[in-house]
């Protein structure tokens, strides 16, 4: 069965390092995004992207955050210059279409810890 | 304002009984909604959808309603199994919703004892 895939598991920066999370999404799938869940709270929606650009942003998703499709198989999450408040749990997640009963796959999820 | 939320945190359940997890949207203008299961160290795992045009799915062992009177949607998982202890989250999309942007409830945990 095709699944999301995140690398790395955990990352651990120090305050005001960059960091890139890295996704592949399944393949034939066409809308990607980034989710993050603080540990023990909700999970909350970053950006969605389609067509190499971003389609949607949340609050959230500042200056420090941008995103990438550097190639044909990979997503990427940048964030510029951490803070400690960026540490959560971050999920990228694919779908075929945007639109309403199109399945969101979620991979495991990359642990970033800001120190 | 956008919100969706859980009734309980916790729910703990005896094996082979049904499960019932709640779930609260204040957004009436929603018109798609998605149950997920989050085991520990693992992404959030699709269960069951509903559009708002319906007002009851089913699935194998799992039944969502949706009351839009009050904005309530509900999860019921029949003969609830060990396997099925998790953090369960609603989550909706909002129209126009073709950017797939999807907001979380808080998530309740399901406890399953043996």
């Amino acid at each position: 069965e095709p699944e999301v895939t995140q690398t790395p598991s955990h990352q651990v920066t120090q305050m005001g390092q960059e960091v890139i999370l890295r996704c592949v999404p399944i393949s034939n799938h066409l809308y990607f995004y980034w989710y993050r869940q603080i540990l023990g709270q909700k999970v909350e929606f970053l950006v969605s992207f389609y067509n190499n650009e971003i389609s949607e942003k949340s609050e959230i998703f500042d200056d420090q955050f941008s995103v990438e499709r550097p190639d044909g198989s990979n997503f990427t999450l940048k964030i510029r210059s951490t803070k400690l408040e960026d540490s959560a749990m971050y999920f990228c997640a694919s779908s075929r279409t945007s639109r309403t009963r199109s399945e969101q796959y979620f991979g495991p999820g990359t642990r970033l810890t800001v120190t | 304002g956008e919100s969706v939320g859980l009734h309980l945190p916790t729910l703990s359940v005896q094996e082979g009984d049904n499960s019932i997890i709640n779930c609260a949207y204040s957004n009436s203008a929603s018109d798609y909604f998605i149950w997920y299961k989050q085991e520990s160290g693992k992404g959030p795992q699709f269960i069951i959808d509903i559009r708002s045009n319906m007002d009851k799915r089913q699935g194998q062992r799992v039944t969502v309603l949706l009351n839009k009177t009050v904005k309530h949607l509900s999860l019921q998982i029949a003969a609830t199994q060990p396997g099925d202890s998790a953090v369960y989250f609603c989550a909706e999309n909002i129209p126009p919703g073709n950017t797939g942007k999807l907001i979380f409830g808080q998530g309740t945990t399901l406890q399953v004892k043996p």
